[in-house]
């Protein structure tokens, strides 16, 4: 069964800081991984998204990496900002069965000014 | 702009109630899921339809119970309402396979 985990389960860091968010995930048969964010009481708003066959992403001041053998997805966030602040949220879906995300509890992100 | 709808975005009902919510995709999305997220907790997958089909369910009793329509909206029913369904739930569709794009959500609220 997948379990996904993410650490640290709250950050909070000085405006500025470059940081790293760390998502672990148990069986490493994954189609792909998938980094969202989600202000308090919204929806979901979609990262990054790794295939299965990719090392890494990157948007802007975000990059993800992928390491499928060791089961572990980090992002990183460069020059943080207050407008950082926010839940993170690392999804995978598998190979096996449904095409559903399993979800870790999140990263409660908080940058301040 | 997500693409994908979902109403009413807040919602309050009592406990043994049924309450339909609603999610509208675009056009094209075949496949449509649904979860729940409680609060400080990570999205629960509940369901997912495909071409108006159950395919798959998560770890939900039968009183949670969807459809899936046509014109790519769908609807995730739950009767005898408990305490324990508050929480946001949301919507993903996507053309075919994985990668989903989610609404904005539904807060449901049982008192």
């Amino acid at each position: 069964k997948q379990e996904v985990t993410q650490i640290p389960a709250a950050l909070s860091v000085p405006e500025g800081e470059n940081l790293v968010l760390n998502c672990s995930f148990t069986d490493s048969a994954i189609y792909n991984l998938q980094w969202f964010r989600q202000d308090p009481g919204k929806g979901l708003t979609s990262l990054l998204l790794i295939q299965s066959s990719q090392r890494e992403q990157t948007s802007g001041r975000l990059n993800a990496s992928l390491d499928k053998s060791s089961g572990r997805s980090t992002l990183y966030i460069a020059a943080s900002q207050p407008g950082d602040s926010a839940t993170y949220l690392c999804a995978v879906i598998s190979t096996s069965g449904t095409y559903k995300y399993i979800f870790g509890t999140g990263t409660r992100l908080k940058v301040l000014a | 702009e997500t693409g994908v709808t979902q109403s009413p975005t807040h919602l309050i009902k009592t406990r043994g109630q049924q309450v339909t919510l609603r999610c509208s995709s675009q056009s094209g999305h075949n496949t449509v899921s649904w979860y729940q997220q409680a609060l400080g907790q990570g999205p629960q997958f509940i369901f997912q339809y495909y071409r108006e089909e159950e395919n798959g369910r998560g770890n939900f009793p039968p009183r949670f119970s969807g459809l899936q329509f046509p014109n790519y909206s769908s609807e995730l029913n739950v009767n005898a309402l408990e305490l324990d369904d508050s929480a946001l739930y949301l919507c993903a569709s996507s053309p075919t396979g994985p990668g989903y794009t989610f609404g904005s959500g539904t807060r449901l609220t049982v008192v």
